[in-house]
């Protein structure tokens, strides 16, 4: 059964905590992403990884950080310095152009 | 990536067509239009893209205008489930390096029994 599995679903960290979300797919892309949604706002993006041990910033990737040691695998981990980490956030895998991004169900981060 | 407009909400009435108006003014020769939508708290699902043609598939239809500069996307039957934001983006079709997706307010379809 091929798809994008997030982990864990709804996640709790105290403010100062670093945690890392999870992203794993077994549809062969090469290319992954991640999101971030706030209420009401559409998706912005953090990080993006075309290609194993590979990834680039996207338009907020401030107090995040990204590694992509394996094909199946993007995690994401959300740092102490990230000023406002409470969001919803979405893992994206994709094949070569033109795109067509498949999307894992999302990781619920709320920092207390 | 070209800027896309939608209408912030619209209603349908279960079981009618519920058609999505995007424009997209500015797009490229080598843009092509695509539909996602997010139902709520969940991650978006791909519905559909084209490039000139009209398309269709098992989800829906995707009409673009023959100057490209809109495009309505079509679902046949809607059900409560198809309650969702629907988001139209409009993306190159080369590798430009940057493969991710802008994705915009979209518009919230309310589905109505």
């Amino acid at each position: 059964d091929g798809g994008i599995t997030q982990s864990p679903k709804y996640l709790f960290r105290k403010e100062g905590q670093n945690v890392t979300l999870s992203c794993e797919q077994n549809l062969n892309h090469d290319a992954m992403y991640w999101y971030r949604q706030d209420p009401g706002q559409g998706l912005r993006l953090i990080y993006y990884s075309q290609i194993v041990n590979d990834f680039q910033k996207g338009d907020i990737a401030e107090g995040y950080s990204v590694s992509r040691e394996k094909k199946e695998s993007f995690p994401l981990t959300v740092t102490s310095a990230q000023k406002n980490p409470t969001a919803f956030y979405l893992c994206a895998s994709s094949i070569s152009s033109p795109d067509t991004q498949y999307f894992g169900p999302g990781t619920r981060l709320t920092v207390l | 990536d070209a800027k896309t407009t939608q209408p912030t909400s619209m209603d349908c009435a279960e079981g009618r067509a519920a058609n999505l108006p995007c424009n997209h003014s500015t797009i490229s020769g080598n843009e092509y239009v695509y539909w996602y939508r997010q139902i709520h708290s969940q991650g978006p699902q791909y519905i559909i893209h084209g490039l000139k043609n009209n398309e269709t598939n098992e989800m829906a239809s995707l009409i673009i205008t023959e100057d490209r500069k809109s495009s309505t996307l079509i679902l046949p039957h809607a059900t409560l489930r198809d309650t969702a934001v629907y988001y139209c983006i409009v993306r190159v079709a080369e590798d430009t390096g940057r493969r991710a997706l802008t994705f915009g307010s979209g518009t919230r379809l309310q589905v109505q029994p």
